[in-house]
């Protein structure tokens, strides 16, 4: 069955450092693939997003995500965290499903950021 | 500014009534989602539609309904049949076609006593 997993419900880091959200899916070909955060209360911002050609993808906030077809990840990354940074982040595949733009999710990953 | 605005924000029910949610956009886009999201669990596709006047079921679509009757709106009602429904629903929208950027409302908390 196609999934998506993140692999640690939470993190936490201090302000300044680096940061790295892991991501899996299961599926048979490369899908489309996206990162996106939410706020607490609020809906889902899209960071970035991945479709083919170049593995390392820029997004929005200084984000950037590695593709790796070997590893079927694709990890989020972000040099040094803002306090605002803060949020949930979910990682998204849409695989080839006949014509209709299917999401799937994973169960998302917490950041507590330290000042 | 164009968005997707979902009302209300918090909405309170008592056990067997039914409840719509309501999901506004503006960007012109075909396609629109319901998703439901729980604690540690991510978001489930509750319906979808690509077009107005179809839609289709999700993952999760038992104890759920929706019309699609204007291309700008796609209300969700939460039927007394839902065994669980207090979580929070997240409307989205996008442009036909897979992978294409779905758009998300902010979500209303449904909380059913």
């Amino acid at each position: 069955a196609q999934s998506v997993t993140q692999p640690d419900i939470h993190i936490t880091v201090s302000e300044g450092a680096s940061l790295e959200l892991r991501c899996n899916y299961s599926y048979g070909a490369t899908p489309y693939l996206f990162w996106y955060v939410q706020s607490p209360g609020q809906g889902l911002q899209l960071l970035l997003k991945y479709f083919s050609g170049d593995t390392l993808v820029q997004g929005i906030k200084g984000f950037e995500a590695e593709f790796k077809r070997s590893q079927s990840s694709f990890n989020l990354r972000k040099p040094s965290v803002h306090w605002s940074d803060a949020a949930e982040y979910f990682c998204a595949v849409a695989p080839f499903s006949g014509g209709y733009n299917k999401l799937i999710f994973g169960a998302g990953t917490r950041l507590a950021v330290h000042p | 500014d164009g968005g997707i605005t979902q009302s209300p924000k918090y909405l309170f029910r008592k056990e067997g009534q039914n409840v719509t949610l309501s999901c506004e956009q503006n960007l012109n886009h075909d396609a629109m989602y319901w998703y439901r999201q729980d604690p540690g669990q991510g978001l489930r596709l509750i319906y979808y539609s690509q077009i107005v006047n179809d839609f289709q079921k999700g993952d999760i679509a038992e104890g759920y309904s929706v019309s699609r009757e204007k291309k700008e709106s796609f209300p969700l009602t939460v039927t007394s049949a839902q065994k669980n429904p207090t979580a929070f629903y997240l409307c989205a929208s996008s442009v036909p076609g897979q992978g294409a950027e779905q758009y998300f409302g902010p979500g209303t908390r449904l909380t059913v006593t």
